[in-house]
């Protein structure tokens, strides 16, 4: 079974640019979450859909950042217009039910000049 | 204060001792607490899982929980080089599905 993926691994961009990160769930898990890590930083959490509700958005930091999940599947984050704070590790994690093991995806590394 | 502390290390630890990794967290309502391991540019990997005060062993890992001094701490026997990672302490307040990350301790294991 394949695990969380997303993408892209990598993405450079300049300030004011904008930039759409991808998670793919593991199939069937209705839970997704989406955290990152700041450089030096631990890893925050920044929301977490119920198929395709937000559950808990308490963690966006601000406006710039739009988190979809259309149809319960996989689901986006963007960010517009990107800031140079916004560089880190964007990782996305999947549970079967909420009190379930979060399983995580590799990160999308983005950096932002 | 934050929210989960860990010392950020690195733990040096000779192949085949015990490491002893330690967490505290500021939230008396925790619930559930949670150990990942990270390898370099790699995703967090879930090693154990506690809820209860006590211990909690699975193979080489033991998981320790004391709720009334808010500690939890992860013991790794028999330390392989294959062991070498950052450890994650993440805890989980009731009502809330979110994992609070500590900032992760840097274990090193050497030949």
């Amino acid at each position: 079974e394949a695990g969380v993926t997303q993408f892209p691994s990598h993405s450079v961009i300049e300030k004011g640019q904008t930039v759409t990160l991808r998670c793919d769930p593991i199939s069937g898990h209705d839970n997704l979450y989406w955290y990152r890590r700041v450089m030096g930083k631990e890893i925050k959490f920044l929301l977490h859909f119920v198929k395709e509700s937000k559950q808990d958005e308490s963690g966006m930091p601000n406006n710039r950042f739009l988190a979809e999940r259309t149809g319960g599947t996989y689901s986006t984050l963007k960010v517009q217009p990107a800031e140079l704070e916004d560089s880190g590790v964007y990782f996305c994690a999947s549970s079967q039910d909420q009190t379930k093991t979060q399983y995580f995806g590799p990160g999308t590394r983005l950096l932002v000049l | 204060q934050k929210e989960v502390e860990q010392n950020s290390g690195p733990l040096s630890v000779p192949e085949g001792a015990i490491a002893s990794l330690n967490c505290t967290y500021s939230d008396r309502g925790s619930q559930s607490f949670f150990w990942y391991r990270q390898y370099s540019g790699k995703s967090p990997e879930l090693i154990m899982f506690i809820y209860s005060n006590g211990d909690k062993e699975d193979g080489r890992f033991t998981a320790q929980l004391n709720k009334a001094s808010q500690y939890v701490s992860l013991l790794i026997r028999d330390s392989q080089p294959s062991d070498s990672a950052t450890y994650l302490c993440a805890v989980k307040s009731g009502g809330y599905n979110k994992l609070i990350f500590g900032a992760g301790t840097r274990l090193a294991v050497h030949p």
